[in-house]
């Protein structure tokens, strides 16, 4: 089991560009998230999927788009890039499609973007 | 609002000398508390899930507690492979579906051999 993966790890873009990040599970979670992470502040939640066809605006959701692909996949696309969007971004999934008990979330690798 | 805060932003130890890190939190009904570890240029690695007010988890060198307000980690006897940042997550009881965690921003521990 692979878990969470991420593509790419690194990516450059200048300001306006537009790229799409890929995430995937084979754990066969139902819940995938998106969040970013910056210098000196915890996570946050950019987007969410309870479930297959399901999206849902997280704490930062301006600038971003999602598309739940299918089961295994959840990417996150940037439309015109901006320098505030420098950041490391991780996926994550979980077991639960409803939010009614604790669930765990299992992380990816992290994408570290630069916008110049 | 749902606040996490975590303290101290940074700890450095010897190797051996044990301590605490505080995890403090304002929630509207808690479902869950977690604790992660991250390495540098890594994703965040799952440690512990708490539930109520006077659980305890244990792991190799670190144990976790809950209080209704904060949580400890405890680290007995470190080592240097332990220094990572330590993450702290609550999950807050919502109608809306999907199990969100709000983070703080993280305890970086440096031991020293």
């Amino acid at each position: 089991n692979a878990g969470v993966t991420q593509t790419p790890k690194f990516q450059v873009l200048k300001t306006g560009q537009s790229m799409t990040l890929q995430c995937a599970q084979d754990m066969n979670h139902n819940s995938m998230y998106w969040y970013r992470q910056d210098p000196g502040m915890g996570l946050r939640l950019i987007y969410y999927s309870a479930s297959e066809g399901t999206t849902d605006k997280g704490e930062v959701p301006n600038g971003y788009n999602v598309s739940r692909l299918n089961k295994r996949e959840f990417s996150l696309r940037l439309e015109s890039a901006a320098p505030s969007q420098t950041s490391v971004y991780f996926c994550a999934s979980s077991e639960a499609k409803y939010a009614r008990y604790t669930d765990t979330q299992y992380f990816g690798p992290g994408t570290r973007l630069t916008v110049l | 609002e749902d606040q996490v805060t975590q303290s101290p932003e940074a700890l450095r130890l010897q190797e051996g000398e044990s301590s605490s890190l505080n995890c403090s939190y304002t929630v509207s009904g808690l479902r869950g508390l977690f604790w992660y570890r991250q390495d540098p240029g890594k994703g965040p690695e799952f440690l512990f899930t708490l539930y109520s007010a006077g659980e305890e988890k244990e792991k190799e060198r670190l144990k976790a507690t809950l209080t209704k307000k904060e949580s400890f980690l405890h680290i007995t006897a470190p080592k240097p492979e332990d220094s990572a940042t330590y993450l702290c997550a609550v999950q807050a009881r919502t109608k809306e579906y999907g199990n969100k965690l709000v983070f703080g921003a993280g305890t970086i521990l440096r031991v020293k051999s």
